[in-house]
């Protein structure tokens, strides 16, 4: 069975850019996540999905950042504009998502993001 | 809230040598979940194990295994007979019932197994 797909696996860009960072999650989980993971501040979930509608969106750093799933197999995590800052390696993971805490999430290999 | 604190950020060790990474919590919740991810050098993430709340017995897994103490909020993790394969970045999370489905990471322990 097919993982987490993420997709650019890498990216550079110029401070100003807009970045778009994509996510299929593995078939039949309901619940999407949107991990950020830095030196100075470890693995933070930005922003999760249940049935495509975002649940918990308090780790999204400031408005230049947003997500979208459009439907069960797909999302996006945008910024815009982008900032040297936001370098870092971004996760997409998902889950069965019944409602439970228990389901365990599944990552994705990650977007390593440069802005320079 | 919750949190998950790794004290040790880096342990190097030989190879065969047993290690121990320690993993302590804190929650107020009395239905929690408890997880190992590795990160090995190539970076992706991944899924060890996962215990519940209710279920304090030890788990087994080959070379790995736990040992979940809740008088003490510890899930601590022993490679046995260590190798050079296991050299990763080993994270401790923690989701509560009540926190939905937010994992709460620890900082991460650096393993180097040393040949």
């Amino acid at each position: 069975d097919a993982g987490v797909i993420q997709s650019p696996r890498h990216e550079v860009t110029e401070m100003g850019q807009e970045v778009t960072l994509r996510c299929k999650p593995i078939s039949g989980h309901n619940s999407l996540f949107w991990y950020r993971q830095t030196m100075m501040r470890g693995l933070e979930l930005l922003i999760y999905f249940n049935n495509n509608v975002p649940i918990d969106d308090s780790g999204m750093p400031e408005d230049r950042f947003s997500a979208k799933m459009p439907n069960a197999s797909f999302s996006t995590l945008k910024i815009q504009p982008s900032e040297p800052r936001d370098s870092a390696v971004y996760f997409c993971a998902s889950s069965l998502g019944r409602g439970r805490a228990a389901d365990t999430q599944y990552f994705g290999p990650g977007t390593r993001l440069t802005v320079l | 809230a919750q949190k998950v604190t790794q004290a040790q950020t880096e342990i190097s060790v030989v190879e065969k040598e047993d290690v121990t990474l320690d993993c302590v919590y804190e929650t107020r919740d009395t239905t929690y979940y408890l997880f190992w991810y590795k990160q090995p050098p190539s970076g992706e993430l991944v899924f060890l194990i996962r215990r519940n709340s209710f279920d304090e017995q030890n788990e087994i897994s080959g070379r790995y295994s736990w040992n979940f103490q809740k008088s003490t909020s510890s899930f601590n993790f022993t490679i046995t007979a260590s190798q050079v394969v296991d050299s990763a970045v080993y994270f401790c999370a923690l989701v509560t019932q009540g926190g939905s489905e937010k994992l709460v990471f620890g900082k991460g322990m650096k393993l180097t197994v040393n040949p």
